[in-house]
């Protein structure tokens, strides 16, 4: 049984560009949660999915956004990237309200 | 508005020690608690979680914390240390302002282990 998987591991990408970050939950999981974790600080809450529709958002900009497809794997997208925005991306996902399971991350780097 | 603190930026302990890596929190309402582990370049781990009954939880790898309600700690605690222990290990809060309720972390706190 595959755990939580994210592509891509690592990017690149410059001042202004856009990114798409992508999730696969865990089998059976139904909610989608992405984390952004700075370096050396702990993960902050973007947004969570439940049903294909933000059910919850933290202290993020619009420029941050994010989708739910029916196979319950998500996306994260972020316009208009700015230096501060590199950080390791966490997904997590979870079945209603148990606990979540945490994917390896993807390393953006905005330069 | 829920948080957590871990006042210890980095704990340092000798192979085969008790470890003792702290947590605060504040809550209104009743805590849910957690400890997860991030090795170099990985996602988080999950080690336990506190919502109700003993004081004392046993989690992942030998690991175990203690609820502490009037002191509102909750203490992640290991009897006898591995090299391998050493990673970063982060304390939770479960938001419970949303439906779901979302994670709050802790700045979290490095774990050398030396042989």
């Amino acid at each position: 049984d595959a755990g939580v998987t994210q592509s891509p591991t690592h990017l690149i990408k410059t001042r202004g560009q856009q990114v798409t970050l992508r999730c696969s939950p865990k089998s059976g999981h139904d909610t989608v949660s992405w984390y952004q974790q700075a370096l050396g600080q702990g993960p902050q809450f973007i947004f969570q999915y439940y049903e294909e529709e933000e059910r919850q958002r933290g202290n993020f900009p619009d420029r941050f956004s994010g989708h739910q497809f029916p196979n319950y794997s998500s996306e994260l997208n972020v316009n208009a990237l700015l230096l501060g925005d590199s950080a390791l991306y966490l997904c997590a996902s979870s079945l209603g309200t148990g606990r979540e399971y945490f994917g390896p991350g993807t390393r953006l780097t905005v330069t | 508005a829920q948080s957590v603190a871990q006042p210890e930026d980095q704990v340092n302990v000798a192979e085969g020690n008790p470890l003792t890596v702290k947590c605060t929190y504040s809550v209104s309402g009743n805590p849910y608690l957690f400890w997860y582990v991030q090795y170099p370049n990985r996602g988080l781990q999950f080690l336990l979680k506190y919502i109700t009954g003993d004081n004392l939880v046993k989690g992942s790898y030998g690991f175990e914390a203690e609820f502490n309600k009037s002191q509102t700690s909750f203490h992640l605690k290991k009897p006898s240390a591995l090299v391998s222990d050493s990673a970063l290990y982060f304390c939770a809060v479960r938001d419970m302002g949303g439906s779901q309720g979302n994670l709050i972390f802790g700045k979290g706190t490095k774990l050398s282990v030396k042989p």
